[in-house]
C-alpha cells in the first residue's frame, strides 16, 4: 500500500502570509495527488487535482505542484476563511488506492 | 447540480448492526465509483473503499475488508455501508463521496454531507 507522509501537522501564521504543505508518497505516483479543505464540521472539499489543476471556483491564492514523490501545496496569501485541516489524497488503479495523508490543521497567529 | 444526500445520524449499542444510506442525484449514477471515508473524532480521513453502482463491482481497502459491507441499489441511486456487528471503535463520521474520473485520474467530488454513527452502551 502506497503511504502518504504529510507536513506539517499544523501550523499557525499571519494573515497574509505564504504558507506551504508537503507531501511525499512512498513511491512514485506520477501526479496522481489531489488536495482538499475541509473546514471545521464539515464535509471535505476538492481544491486540487493532478497536482496542480485548480477546481472550477477556488480561488487563485491556492496553488500545487509536483510529481512523482514530492508535493506542494501553497496557499499565497493566507486569509481568515482559510482556517482548516488539509489532506493530501493519492490515486492508484491497481489495486484501487485512495490514501490520504495524515492532515495539515492551519491557523491563524 | 450533482448532489450526495447521506442518512442521519445514528446511535447504536454494541453488537448491533447498521445500515446507512447515501444518495445521488443529479447525474448518472450508474457511471460513477462511490466512495466511503471515516473520519474517527478528531481524526484524519480513511478510505474504506468504492463500489461501482453499475454493476456493483466492489474494493475495499485491506484495512476495512471483512469489516464493512459496501453494497448500492441503483434502481434507487443509493450506495449503502453497513455493519453487522458494531464495536465502540466504529464510532466516527462516514462520509460518501463521487469518485470522478478523467481519463487516468481520480478525485473525490462531491461529497456527501457525513453521518455520524456513535457506539456505546
Amino acid at each position: 500500500d502506497i503511504q502518504m507522509t504529510q507536513s506539517p501537522s499544523s501550523l499557525s501564521a499571519s494573515v497574509g502570509d505564504r504558507v506551504t504543505i508537503t507531501c511525499q508518497a512512498s513511491q512514485d505516483i506520477s501526479n496522481y495527488l489531489n488536495w482538499y479543505q475541509q473546514k471545521p464540521g464539515k464535509a471535505p472539499k476538492l481544491l486540487i487535482y493532478d497536482a496542480s489543476n485548480l477546481e472550477t471556483g477556488v480561488p487563485s491564492r491556492f496553488s500545487g505542484s509536483g510529481s512523482g514523490t514530492d508535493f506542494t501545496f501553497t496557499i499565497s496569501s493566507l486569509q481568515p476563511e482559510d482556517i482548516a485541516t488539509y489532506y493530501c489524497q493519492q490515486y492508484d488503479n491497481l489495486p484501487p488506492s485512495l490514501t490520504f495523508g495524515g492532515g495539515t490543521k492551519v491557523e491563524i497567529k | 447540480e450533482v448532489q450526495l444526500v447521506q442518512s442521519g445520524a445514528e446511535v447504536k449499542k454494541p453488537g448491533e448492526s447498521l445500515k446507512i444510506s447515501c444518495k445521488g442525484s443529479g447525474y448518472s449514477f450508474t457511471s460513477y465509483w462511490i466512495g466511503w471515508v471515516r473520519q474517527m473524532p478528531g481524526k484524519g480521513l480513511e478510505w474504506m473503499g468504492i463500489i461501482y453502482p453499475g454493476d456493483s463491482d466492489t474494493r475495499y481497502s485491506p484495512s476495512f475488508q471483512g469489516q464493512v459491507t459496501i453494497s448500492a441499489d441503483k434502481s434507487i441511486s443509493t450506495a449503502y455501508l453497513q455493519w453487522s456487528s458494531l464495536k465502540a471503535s466504529d464510532t466516527a463520521m462516514y462520509y460518501c463521496a463521487r469518485l470522478y474520473y478523467y481519463d487516468s485520474s481520480n478525485w473525490f467530488d462531491p461529497w456527501g454531507q457525513g453521518t455520524l454513527v456513535t457506539v456505546s452502551s
